[in-house]
């Protein structure tokens, strides 16, 4: 059974960093593409950006909205990606989604469970 | 950034009601345009990719059309359970996209 499983909420205050995790189970972690997607409160799906990284090759692309404060990895020994987030505002707050990526320019067909941040003096 | 406009933001159907959402794109897709469903509270589902393929258990009431820049998700029959966000997304670019949403509820 395909899996994604993200790390837990997060609280940070304006300014701060944040790295949330996405371990994946019940495929070929390195056979398929991650993306995150962002849902602010009661808002709808913002597209992040997306990573393939296969041993010896790695294809990231980033939304011109995001490229400026986010960085997407994985750690294929452990079958995990991760989406770091820099320089938080408060405008930043709401719920970041992992989702597995069919190919480069497909769907995804299966997703995490959100990460609920919050940012908050 | 290629936009999707969908229309309308927000329905409110009978149970059996037929059901039609639609998305434009901004530029040319082809037909890398993909539906989801996302229930309150609950993490989006993907109901149809390439335009027109049903994803493996989804019902066969929900079908999707289009290419280029026109696209609509169908509902034959809706049932309770639809009550939820549609999305559409296109993957045409390196920069994915979604539409904003239409919200479909049951009366």
């Amino acid at each position: 059974e395909v899996q994604l499983v993200q790390s837990g909420a997060e609280v940070r205050k304006p300014g701060e960093s944040l790295r949330i995790s996405c371990q994946a189970s019940g495929y070929s972690f390195t056979s398929y593409w991650i993306g995150w997607v962002r849902q602010m409160p009661g808002k709808g799906l913002e597209w992040m950006g997306i990573i393939y990284s296969y041993p010896g090759e790695t294809d990231i692309r980033y939304s011109p909205s995001f490229e400026d404060q986010v960085s997407i990895s994985t750690d294929n020994s452990i079958n995990t990606a991760y989406l770091q987030l820099s320089s938080l505002k408060a405008s930043d707050s709401g719920i970041y989604y992992c989702a597995r990526g069919y190919g480069g320019n497909s769907f995804f067909d299966y997703w995490g469970q959100g990460t609920l941040v919050t940012v908050s003096s | 950034d290629i936009q999707m406009t969908q229309s309308p933001s927000s329905l409110s159907a009978s149970v059996g009601d037929r059901v039609t959402i639609t998305c434009r794109a901004s530029q040319y897709t082809g037909t890398f345009l993909n539906w989801y469903q996302q229930e309150p509270g609950k993490a989006p589902k993907l109901l149809i990719h390439g335009a027109s393929n049903l994803q493996s258990g989804v019902p066969s009431r929900f079908s999707g059309s289009g290419s280029g820049t026109y696209f609509t998700l169908t509902i034959s029959s809706v049932q309770p359970e639809d009550s939820a966000t549609y999305y559409c997304q296109q993957s045409y670019n390196a920069a994915w996209t979604f539409g904003q949403g239409s919200k479909v509820e049951i009366k």
